[in-house]
């Protein structure tokens, strides 16, 4: 079955840009899917970040879509993320996760954690 | 963006109780939601999927119930292993797709 998995710093500098990379395995990040990136600050709630196509199309929250790029990598099956000029509060638990027909999120990857600090 | 309000925020409640979780949408969402288990330290794991719908392999004491506006999650008879954060989500009007604040159950 899809396994996903996040890798990536664990320590990123305020202001600078957060890196993470999302290996999906088990499957073709070509098929129907859409893929997204999901956080969850510590001892808080999910909120979603933003999702791509095998395409190249995107979709982001409106919250974060001026800091925020997803792209994708079909030779190596992985997508990735990109969030510019962080501050701490994008501290959090990074998931990244398979859209089901654009509705709901199964699997999701174990999570990877980002600290923003100096 | 469509606002989800779930109740309460934690819970406690002994072996064999019945567990009941709602979820309220800022607006009608027809029946575009789902109910994700989250253990500590883990991700989330679907459990119910269009308002009513059990994933396949989840454990049928796990329900979930309604449309439009509101939502609730049951558990019929609470287990060891049922100890969680449970959150909904929403996926209509996106984006963006927005979840619950997350409902923490405890054993009494």
């Amino acid at each position: 079955q899809v396994q996903l998995q996040e890798s990536g710093p664990g320590l990123v500098k305020p202001s600078g840009t957060l890196s993470l990379t999302c290996a999906v395995s088990g499957g073709s990040i070509s098929s129907s899917n859409w893929w997204s990136w999901i956080r969850q600050p510590p001892g808080k709630g999910l909120e979603w970040i933003g999702e791509i196509y095998h395409s190249g199309s995107t979709n982001y929250n409106p919250s974060l879509k001026s800091r925020v790029t997803i792209s994708v990598d079909k030779s190596k099956n992985q997508f990735s993320l990109k969030l510019s000029s962080v501050t701490a509060a994008d501290t959090a638990v990074y998931y990244c996760a398979r859209n089901l027909l654009g509705a709901w999120f199964d699997p999701w990857g174990q999570g990877t954690l980002v600290t923003v600090s100096s | 963006d469509i606002q989800m309000t779930q109740s309460p925020s934690s819970l406690s409640a002994s072996v064999g109780d019945r567990v009941t979780i709602t979820c309220q949408a800022s607006q009608d969402i027809s029946n575009y939601l789902n109910w994700y288990q989250q253990k500590p330290g883990k991700a989330p794991k679907l459990l119910i999927y269009d308002a009513s719908n059990l994933e396949t392999g989840v454990p049928s004491r796990f329900s979930g119930s309604g449309s439009g506006t509101d939502f609730t999650f049951t558990i019929s008879s609470l287990q060891p292993e049922d100890i969680a954060t449970y959150y909904c989500q929403q996926y209509d009007n996106l984006p963006p797709y927005t979840f619950g604040g997350g409902t923490k159950v405890e054993i009494k």
